[in-house]
């Protein structure tokens, strides 16, 4: 079935320092990938997404890579903030046999000091 | 309008109590879903939604009911739940049950029971 293995965390940085957070995954079918952010307290936001192979989403100074090649969406920012403090989460989307059902990693913890 | 409104936001139930969860997209998303969230772990599906018809059960407990009267609207209706199913019960929306672009996530409601 599919799976997604994110980093572990929990990731300690201090604030302008470059930011990776691993994802790798395995599917069936053709997924879509997405990277999800929850600040404390809140739902998950979609931070960005990839819909085929070698497509690039961005957002917010975030940006990930769809290589299939290496079945691998890893997260990079270059200069992270305090406001960038949250839980990460690596998911997909299978439009084959699992359509509708998302598979969300285990999440990464990051926490950006002044 | 691009939210996915959740109420409440709060809910301390007793074990013999029934109480509702409600949620409400204005996207003209044609898929809805609810998840079940525990502290510091990924969102888990319970049910999807999509035209309106319940299309996925992840075996959930007869104690919760979901319901989608319209297209906008998804109830979560819950009856004699245990102390274990105390969570973060978050509905998500997608412009189809694919969810190949990804959801949109309300901010949740914090369900206590007790």
């Amino acid at each position: 079935g599919d799976s997604v293995t994110q980093m572990e965390g929990p990731v300690t940085l201090s604030e302008e320092a470059f930011l990776t957070i691993n994802c790798t995954y395995t599917a069936t079918g053709y997924p879509s990938l997405f990277w999800y952010v929850q600040y404390p307290g809140e739902g998950l936001q979609l931070l960005l997404k990839a819909t085929k192979a070698d497509d690039k989403g961005s957002n917010k100074g975030f940006e990930a890579t769809y290589r299939k090649e290496t079945t691998s969406f890893h997260l990079e920012k270059g200069s992270v903030q305090v406001s960038d403090s949250a839980v990460y989460f690596c998911a997909l989307s299978d439009r084959g046999t699992n359509a509708g059902k998302s598979t969300f990693g285990d999440g990464t913890t990051l926490t950006v000091k002044p | 309008d691009t939210e996915v409104t959740q109420t409440p936001k709060h809910l301390v139930m007793g074990m013999t109590n029934k109480k509702s969860l409600k949620c409400e997209q204005h996207m003209g998303h044609r898929a809805m879903y609810w998840y079940k969230q525990k502290a510091k772990k990924p969102p888990e599906l319970m049910f999807v939604y999509s035209y309106e018809k319940l299309s996925i059960n992840e075996s959930v407990p007869s104690r919760f009911s979901p319901e989608c009267p319209n297209s906008s609207l998804l109830n979560l209706h819950l009856h004699a739940l245990q102390p274990e199913d105390s969570a973060l019960y978050l509905c998500a929306s997608s412009q189809t049950g694919q969810g190949s672009m990804g959801y949109t996530f309300g901010s949740g409601t914090r369900l206590t029971v007790v």
